[in-house]
């Protein structure tokens, strides 16, 4: 298993604010993914972050919107960019097991309130 | 990845077995069934997978269709702490992509 931690676990962000989540992981992985998870919705992938490339996102997010960062292969970090209400969500960071199943270990969750 | 049909809720009481189906009638044949839960205020977990057999663990067993339309996750005693939304997913493969695409899953109320 992994033991993956996320700062901040919550905050309360003014509109048009810029806001960064970290995501440390206690084992070296290659891939690493953030989600989002809107309030009374289910978890949708953002993007994945392998350490030395560009992130590859999914459909509706931009890496203006949501640039990630993969300095090592046990951290990363995503900024959610000139925030609005509609950004208020839980974001989570997950990385794989490491045998080839599938299984996935997530975060806690960061959850963001704007304001 | 194929979609997955669950119902919205279910209800259970403590210390007994709950089914909770997962329908998913256009799996094709290297579709994995993987099964998570996320408890209140917490991330997903993992809570089992299979792909033909029936398959056991600690914390569940999955029960496939002869013809893998569909699938049941069986939890054999409730109990409170199993109070959360378990989502039923398709997994192309057995690589570690990342992308699952979690339905609305479904919300198990466990009463004392």
């Amino acid at each position: 298993s992994a033991v993956i931690s996320q700062k901040p676990s919550r905050d309360i962000c003014q509109r048009g604010t810029s806001l960064t989540i970290q995501c440390q992981v206690d084992s070296q992985v290659t891939m690493m993914f953030w989600y989002r998870q809107q309030p009374g919705q289910s978890l949708t992938l953002i993007a994945t972050a392998n350490q030395g490339s560009e992130a590859t996102y999914e459909s509706g997010f931009v890496i203006d919107k949501f640039p990630i960062s993969r300095p090592n292969l046990t951290f990363s970090t995503l900024t959610v960019s000139n925030m609005s209400p509609e950004d208020s969500s839980i974001y989570l960071c997950s990385v794989p097991g490491t045998a080839n199943t599938g299984e996935l270990f997530f975060g806690e969750g960061s959850r963001l309130t704007v304001l | 990845d194929a979609k997955t049909t669950q119902p919205n809720s279910m209800e259970s009481n403590e210390e007994e077995p709950v089914h909770l189906p997962c329908n998913h009638s256009t799996i094709s044949g290297t579709d994995y069934i993987h099964w998570y839960r996320q408890l209140p205020s917490q991330g997903p977990e993992y809570v089992i997978h299979g792909l033909t057999s029936n398959v056991n663990n600690r914390m569940a067993s999955l029960a496939i269709a002869e013809d893998r339309k569909s699938s049941t996750l069986i939890l054999h005693r409730a109990t409170l702490r199993d109070a959360a939304v378990y989502y039923c997913i398709l997994l192309h493969g057995s690589s570690n992509t990342g992308k699952l695409i979690f339905g609305q899953g479904t919300t198990l109320q466990v009463k004392p």
